[in-house]
């Protein structure tokens, strides 16, 4: 059972506009929420987070919008651009078990030139 | 650098065979995890470590086993008994907060095993 789920596989945006990658979640005991990027062949690197005391968080072009009520975020990127193209991974931690991170599928960008 | 450390960076091992891969961290860090990559899979937690000689089996520990004797390293060994080894490996480091802690993990580069 999946209890953060990235629904769309794949985005394909035009350099200068925006993206914006969903992520619902099951499970009310998530109390952080963390996107990770990730490059082909290379590990993951952290991008941004938000607890869920929050509704938003922005770090330059990069914000992260929480809906606990419909147990989703998005992670939305303004403008685009071409070196953004890589998998996007939400996350989830849940404190009572041992603050282990549960991570979607993820999401392939494409930001085209 | 600090950093994680993973090697081998490329891995073919033969069926029944066991291999170890390695990680390695400077960051002074209490946590540390291993994640299995597969195509459209997402990261799955293999196990993990929040102190020296203690270790909790992840979502998918069958046919893997740990150790974690010094902070700084937490091998994996990939045994004969996993029936579909073939994946990208990827050791994680955290420093552990418990509840104070945001979940940020430090990832390295990982590791591609193949299975002829």
């Amino acid at each position: 059972d999946q209890q953060v789920k990235q629904n769309s596989p794949s985005l394909s945006v035009q350099e200068g506009r925006i993206s914006i990658l969903n992520c619902d979640y099951t499970n009310s005991m998530f109390d952080y929420f963390l996107w990770y990027k990730k490059y082909p062949a290379e590990g993951p690197t952290f991008l941004i987070s938000i607890s869920s005391i929050k509704d938003k968080n922005e770090d330059g072009r990069f914000t992260v919008f929480l809906n606990k009520s419909a147990k989703h975020l998005s992670l939305h990127i303004v403008p685009s651009q071409p070196g953004d193209s890589a998998v996007y991974f939400c996350a989830a931690r849940d404190t009572g078990a041992n603050s282990k991170l549960t991570f979607g599928k993820g999401i392939t960008l494409s930001v085209r030139p | 650098d600090g950093g994680i450390t993973q090697s081998p960076k490329y891995l073919f091992r033969k069926e029944g065979q066991n291999v170890t891969l390695s990680c390695e961290q400077n960051l002074n860090h209490d946590a540390m995890y291993w994640y299995r990559q597969d195509p459209g899979q997402g990261l799955r937690l293999i196990y993990y470590s929040q102190i020296v000689n203690d270790f909790q089996k992840g979502d998918i520990a069958e046919g893997y086993s740990v150790s974690r004797e010094k902070k700084e390293s937490f091998p994996l060994t990939v045994t004969s008994a996993q029936k579909n080894p073939t994946a990208f490996y990827l050791c994680a480091s955290s420093i552990f907060r418990g509840r104070a802690d945001t979940g940020e993990l430090f990832f390295g580069e990982g590791s591609r095993l193949t299975v002829l």
